[in-house]
Protein backbone atom coordinates (compact mmCIF):
# COMPACT_ATOMS: atom_id res chain seq x y z
CA UNK A 1 0.00 0.00 0.00
CA UNK A 2 1.21 3.80 -0.88
CA UNK A 3 1.30 5.71 2.72
CA UNK A 4 1.06 9.49 2.47
CA UNK A 5 2.61 11.44 4.73
CA UNK A 6 0.95 15.02 5.49
CA UNK A 7 2.77 17.82 7.06
CA UNK A 8 1.93 20.05 9.21
CA UNK A 9 -0.73 18.67 10.83
CA UNK A 10 -1.87 21.91 11.93
CA UNK A 11 -0.48 25.06 10.96
CA UNK A 12 -1.02 28.98 12.65
CA UNK A 13 -0.71 31.55 9.91
CA UNK A 14 -1.54 34.96 9.51
CA UNK A 15 -4.09 36.90 7.44
CA UNK A 16 -1.58 37.74 4.05
CA UNK A 17 0.65 34.55 4.79
CA UNK A 18 2.06 32.42 2.10
CA UNK A 19 1.09 29.10 3.33
CA UNK A 20 2.61 25.75 2.09
CA UNK A 21 1.12 22.00 3.28
CA UNK A 22 3.05 19.17 1.88
CA UNK A 23 2.46 15.33 1.39
CA UNK A 24 4.99 12.52 0.66
CA UNK A 25 4.04 8.97 -1.00
CA UNK A 26 6.06 5.99 -0.06
CA UNK A 27 6.12 5.79 -3.67
CA UNK A 28 5.90 6.95 -6.85
CA UNK A 29 2.21 7.93 -8.10
CA UNK A 30 3.21 10.77 -10.86
CA UNK A 31 1.04 13.47 -10.67
CA UNK A 32 -2.02 11.50 -9.28
CA UNK A 33 -2.73 13.38 -6.31
CA UNK A 34 -5.89 15.52 -5.17
CA UNK A 35 -6.46 18.48 -2.70
CA UNK A 36 -9.45 19.08 -0.89
CA UNK A 37 -10.39 21.84 1.27
CA UNK A 38 -13.19 21.09 4.00
CA UNK A 39 -14.53 23.29 6.83
CA UNK A 40 -15.77 22.53 9.85
CA UNK A 41 -19.92 20.66 9.31
CA UNK A 42 -18.91 20.58 5.36
CA UNK A 43 -18.15 17.97 2.83
CA UNK A 44 -14.31 18.17 1.55
CA UNK A 45 -13.89 20.28 -1.58
CA UNK A 46 -11.68 19.32 -4.47
CA UNK A 47 -8.75 22.55 -4.69
CA UNK A 48 -6.23 20.73 -6.84
CA UNK A 49 -6.53 17.57 -9.00
CA UNK A 50 -3.68 15.59 -10.97
CA UNK A 51 -1.20 17.31 -8.48
CA UNK A 52 -1.08 20.99 -10.19
CA UNK A 53 -4.21 21.90 -11.89
CA UNK A 54 -7.01 24.60 -10.47
CA UNK A 55 -10.72 23.03 -9.71
CA UNK A 56 -12.80 25.37 -11.58
CA UNK A 57 -14.03 27.98 -9.39
CA UNK A 58 -11.00 27.92 -6.92
CA UNK A 59 -9.43 30.96 -5.75
CA UNK A 60 -6.13 31.35 -7.51
CA UNK A 61 -4.35 31.72 -4.49
CA UNK A 62 -4.31 28.62 -4.00
CA UNK A 63 -1.63 26.04 -6.24
CA UNK A 64 -0.43 22.88 -6.69
CA UNK A 65 3.62 21.76 -7.38
CA UNK A 66 5.17 17.92 -7.24
CA UNK A 67 8.44 17.10 -7.18
CA UNK A 68 9.11 13.31 -7.28
CA UNK A 69 7.04 12.04 -4.34
CA UNK A 70 6.58 15.19 -3.03
CA UNK A 71 3.58 17.00 -3.45
CA UNK A 72 2.64 20.56 -2.08
CA UNK A 73 -0.04 23.00 -1.73
CA UNK A 74 0.79 26.76 -1.60
CA UNK A 75 -1.81 29.96 -0.42
CA UNK A 76 0.18 32.26 -1.17
CA UNK A 77 -1.92 35.28 0.83
CA UNK A 78 -3.91 33.89 3.61
CA UNK A 79 -7.92 34.88 3.72
CA UNK A 80 -10.25 34.47 6.29
CA UNK A 81 -12.29 31.58 4.42
CA UNK A 82 -9.65 29.32 4.15
CA UNK A 83 -9.42 28.39 6.99
CA UNK A 84 -10.27 24.74 6.96
CA UNK A 85 -8.69 21.38 7.10
CA UNK A 86 -6.57 20.17 3.92
CA UNK A 87 -6.07 16.45 2.73
CA UNK A 88 -4.02 14.97 0.10
CA UNK A 89 -5.35 11.77 -1.73
CA UNK A 90 -3.07 9.47 -3.88
CA UNK A 91 -5.44 7.84 -6.57
CA UNK A 92 -2.62 5.75 -8.62
CA UNK A 93 -3.14 2.68 -7.22
CA UNK A 94 -5.68 0.82 -5.14
CA UNK A 95 -5.84 1.51 -1.86
CA UNK A 96 -6.57 4.76 -2.43
CA UNK A 97 -4.84 6.55 0.60
CA UNK A 98 -5.46 10.29 2.34
CA UNK A 99 -3.11 12.28 4.39
CA UNK A 100 -3.59 12.51 7.73
CA UNK A 101 -4.47 16.45 7.28
CA UNK A 102 -3.59 19.57 8.00
CA UNK A 103 -5.51 22.14 10.11
CA UNK A 104 -4.82 25.47 9.22
CA UNK A 105 -5.93 28.20 11.54
CA UNK A 106 -5.25 31.57 12.10
CA UNK A 107 -2.46 33.00 14.52
CA UNK B 1 -24.20 21.02 -11.94
CA UNK B 2 -22.95 17.84 -10.32
CA UNK B 3 -25.25 16.91 -7.59
CA UNK B 4 -24.74 13.64 -5.61
CA UNK B 5 -27.22 12.47 -3.08
CA UNK B 6 -26.79 9.99 -0.26
CA UNK B 7 -29.58 8.18 2.18
CA UNK B 8 -29.99 5.57 4.13
CA UNK B 9 -27.84 5.89 6.58
CA UNK B 10 -29.02 5.36 10.61
CA UNK B 11 -28.35 3.60 13.58
CA UNK B 12 -27.57 -0.04 13.71
CA UNK B 13 -26.27 -2.58 15.92
CA UNK B 14 -23.27 -4.41 15.58
CA UNK B 15 -23.35 -6.93 13.32
CA UNK B 16 -26.10 -6.33 11.45
CA UNK B 17 -26.44 -4.52 7.89
CA UNK B 18 -27.28 -1.61 5.96
CA UNK B 19 -27.41 -0.28 2.65
CA UNK B 20 -26.25 3.38 1.40
CA UNK B 21 -27.66 4.91 -1.87
CA UNK B 22 -26.39 7.92 -3.82
CA UNK B 23 -28.69 9.85 -6.34
CA UNK B 24 -26.80 11.34 -9.14
CA UNK B 25 -27.27 14.00 -11.63
CA UNK B 26 -25.99 16.91 -13.78
CA UNK B 27 -23.55 14.39 -15.45
CA UNK B 28 -23.45 11.20 -17.63
CA UNK B 29 -23.36 8.79 -14.51
CA UNK B 30 -22.37 5.60 -17.00
CA UNK B 31 -19.27 7.49 -17.93
CA UNK B 32 -17.91 7.62 -14.24
CA UNK B 33 -15.94 5.28 -11.90
CA UNK B 34 -17.97 6.33 -8.65
CA UNK B 35 -16.29 5.58 -5.25
CA UNK B 36 -17.31 5.67 -1.57
CA UNK B 37 -15.54 7.75 1.36
CA UNK B 38 -15.68 7.46 4.85
CA UNK B 39 -15.10 9.93 7.82
CA UNK B 40 -14.96 9.12 11.15
CA UNK B 41 -15.99 11.31 13.85
CA UNK B 42 -13.20 13.95 13.87
CA UNK B 43 -11.07 12.13 12.06
CA UNK B 44 -9.29 11.94 8.85
CA UNK B 45 -10.61 10.61 5.47
CA UNK B 46 -10.51 6.78 4.71
CA UNK B 47 -11.96 5.36 0.65
CA UNK B 48 -13.74 2.52 0.87
CA UNK B 49 -14.82 1.86 -2.34
CA UNK B 50 -14.25 2.20 -6.28
CA UNK B 51 -16.26 0.91 -9.20
CA UNK B 52 -15.94 0.78 -12.71
CA UNK B 53 -18.15 2.19 -14.84
CA UNK B 54 -20.10 -0.86 -15.86
CA UNK B 55 -19.98 -2.59 -12.26
CA UNK B 56 -17.71 -5.04 -13.59
CA UNK B 57 -14.47 -4.00 -11.36
CA UNK B 58 -14.78 -3.36 -8.32
CA UNK B 59 -12.16 -2.02 -5.29
CA UNK B 60 -11.75 -2.36 -1.56
CA UNK B 61 -9.11 -1.74 1.18
CA UNK B 62 -8.45 -4.38 3.50
CA UNK B 63 -10.66 -2.95 6.17
CA UNK B 64 -13.94 -3.73 4.67
CA UNK B 65 -13.38 -6.44 1.77
CA UNK B 66 -15.83 -9.18 2.45
CA UNK B 67 -18.22 -7.21 4.01
CA UNK B 68 -18.96 -3.87 1.50
CA UNK B 69 -20.56 -4.60 -1.34
CA UNK B 70 -20.37 -1.94 -4.08
CA UNK B 71 -22.60 -1.63 -6.94
CA UNK B 72 -24.17 0.77 -9.66
CA UNK B 73 -27.21 0.95 -11.60
CA UNK B 74 -26.54 3.34 -14.73
CA UNK B 75 -30.13 3.22 -15.75
CA UNK B 76 -31.02 4.68 -12.30
CA UNK B 77 -27.82 6.31 -11.87
CA UNK B 78 -27.54 5.30 -8.60
CA UNK B 79 -25.02 3.96 -6.52
CA UNK B 80 -24.59 1.69 -3.59
CA UNK B 81 -22.92 0.65 -0.65
CA UNK B 82 -23.91 -3.22 0.66
CA UNK B 83 -22.46 -3.15 4.36
CA UNK B 84 -22.47 -6.27 6.20
CA UNK B 85 -21.11 -7.42 9.21
CA UNK B 86 -20.99 -3.88 10.58
CA UNK B 87 -18.58 -3.00 13.82
CA UNK B 88 -18.38 0.05 15.81
CA UNK B 89 -15.28 1.19 13.72
CA UNK B 90 -17.54 1.94 10.79
CA UNK B 91 -19.09 4.66 12.38
CA UNK B 92 -18.31 7.50 10.35
CA UNK B 93 -19.90 10.01 7.24
CA UNK B 94 -20.16 8.09 4.44
CA UNK B 95 -19.36 10.58 1.64
CA UNK B 96 -20.15 9.67 -2.51
CA UNK B 97 -17.86 10.85 -4.99
CA UNK B 98 -17.77 10.68 -8.52
CA UNK B 99 -14.23 9.77 -10.64
CA UNK B 100 -11.07 10.15 -8.45
CA UNK B 101 -12.99 11.62 -6.20
CA UNK B 102 -13.43 15.28 -7.83
CA UNK B 103 -17.10 15.34 -6.58
CA UNK B 104 -18.63 14.54 -3.07
CA UNK B 105 -22.59 14.66 -1.88
CA UNK B 106 -23.19 15.70 1.58
CA UNK B 107 -22.37 12.62 3.23
CA UNK B 108 -24.50 10.46 5.52
CA UNK B 109 -24.09 9.45 8.77
CA UNK B 110 -23.64 5.79 9.56
CA UNK B 111 -23.79 4.99 13.42
CA UNK B 112 -22.60 1.40 14.65
CA UNK B 113 -23.86 1.01 18.77
CA UNK B 114 -25.88 -1.36 20.55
Amino acid sequence: DIQVTQSPSSLLASLGERVTITCQTSQSISNNLNWYQQKPGQAPMLLIYYATSLQTGMPSRFSGQYSGRSFTLTITSLEPEDIANYFCLQHYSAPWTFGGGTKLELK
Amino acid sequence: EVQLVESGGGLVQPGRSLKLSCAASGFTFSNYYMAWVRQAPKKGLEWVATISTSGSRTYYPDSVKGRFTISRDNAKSSLYLQMNSLKSEDTATYYCARGSVEDWGQGVMVTVSS
